[in-house]
C-alpha cells in the first residue's frame, strides 16, 4: 500500500513569490493535515481538511492557504514568502473524523522549501 | 506556550538495554498520545498510540505508559537496537464534546536516540 507522498521534494522560491505543494493521502484516507518545522523548532500544526473542507487551522497568518479535492489530495499554497517561511512542510493523513474520534496520522516525507 | 515537552533533548543507551523516552503535558483536554520517530530527511512514523482510558499500551518491544494525574507519558523500548536511532516526538490531541477529533497534533521537540553497539 502506497504511503503519503508530497510533491515537490525540495522548491527554492524568492521572498515575495508564492510557493504550492501538494500532496496525496493514503488510499481510503479523507483526512489531510498540514505540518511545518522549521529548524530548531518542533512540527507546528498548520491545517486540516477533510471531506473537502478545512476542519482546523494553527496560529499561522492567512497568507498560508489551502484547499482538498475530491481524490482527497491536498495542496498548501504560501503566498507573499518571508525569509522565515524556510521550513520542512509536512503532509499527513487519517481516516476521516466521522470514522474515529482518535487521529492516528502517518506522514509523508515533507517538501523542503527555501526562501532566499 | 508548549503544552507538550520532552525535556530531554538527547539520550545514549546500549544495545539490549531499555530506553525510556518521557513527556509531560500540561492541557488537561488532551486525551490521545501518540509517539512518532523521525530519521533525518524522512517524514514521522508512527510507533504506538494510547488513549487516556488506558494507562499502558504496548506493541512487540515498545510500550507505552500513561499518567494522567502527573500529566506524564513514556515510552519505553526493550530491548533496545542501533537502528532505533532517530528523534523521536511524543504527540498529543483531544477530541471534543462529541467525540469528534479536532485533527490538530500539538508535538513536543523531540529527543533524540543514540543505540550504540
Amino acid at each position: 500500500e502506497a504511503g503519503v507522498t508530497q510533491s515537490p521534494t525540495h522548491l527554492i522560491k524568492t521572498r515575495g513569490q508564492q510557493a504550492t505543494l501538494r500532496c496525496s493521502p493514503i488510499s481510503g484516507h479523507t483526512s489531510v493535515y498540514w505540518y511545518q518545522q522549521a529548524l530548531g523548532l518542533g512540527l507546528q500544526f498548520l491545517l486540516w481538511y477533510d471531506e473537502g473542507e478545512e476542519r482546523n487551522r494553527g496560529n499561522f497568518p492567512p497568507r498560508f492557504s489551502g484547499r482538498q479535492f475530491p481524490n482527497y489530495s491536498s495542496e498548501l499554497n504560501v503566498n507573499a514568502l518571508e525569509l522565515e517561511d524556510s521550513a520542512l512542510y509536512l503532509c499527513a493523513s487519517s481516516v476521516g473524523y466521522r470514522e474515529s474520534p482518535y487521529n492516528e496520522q502517518f506522514f509523508g516525507p515533507g517538501t523542503r522549501l527555501t526562501v532566499l | 506556550d508548549q503544552q507538550v515537552k520532552q525535556n530531554s533533548p538527547s539520550l545514549s543507551v546500549q544495545e539490549g538495554r531499555i530506553s525510556i523516552l518521557n513527556c509531560d503535558y500540561t492541557n488537561s483536554m488532551f486525551d490521545y498520545f501518540l509517539w512518532y520517530k523521525k530519521y533525518p530527511a524522512e517524514g514521522p512514523t508512527f510507533l504506538i498510540s494510547i488513549s487516556s482510558i488506558k494507562d499502558k499500551n504496548e506493541d512487540g518491544r515498545f510500550t507505552v505508559f500513561l499518567n494522567k494525574s502527573a500529566k506524564h507519558l513514556s515510552l519505553h523500548i526493550v530491548p533496545s537496537q542501533p537502528g532505533d536511532s532517530a528523534v523521536y516526538f511524543c504527540a498529543a490531541s483531544r477530541a471534543n464534546a462529541g467525540g469528534t477529533s479536532y485533527g490538530k497534533l500539538t508535538f513536543g521537540q523531540g529527543t533524540i536516540l543514540t543505540v550504540h553497539p
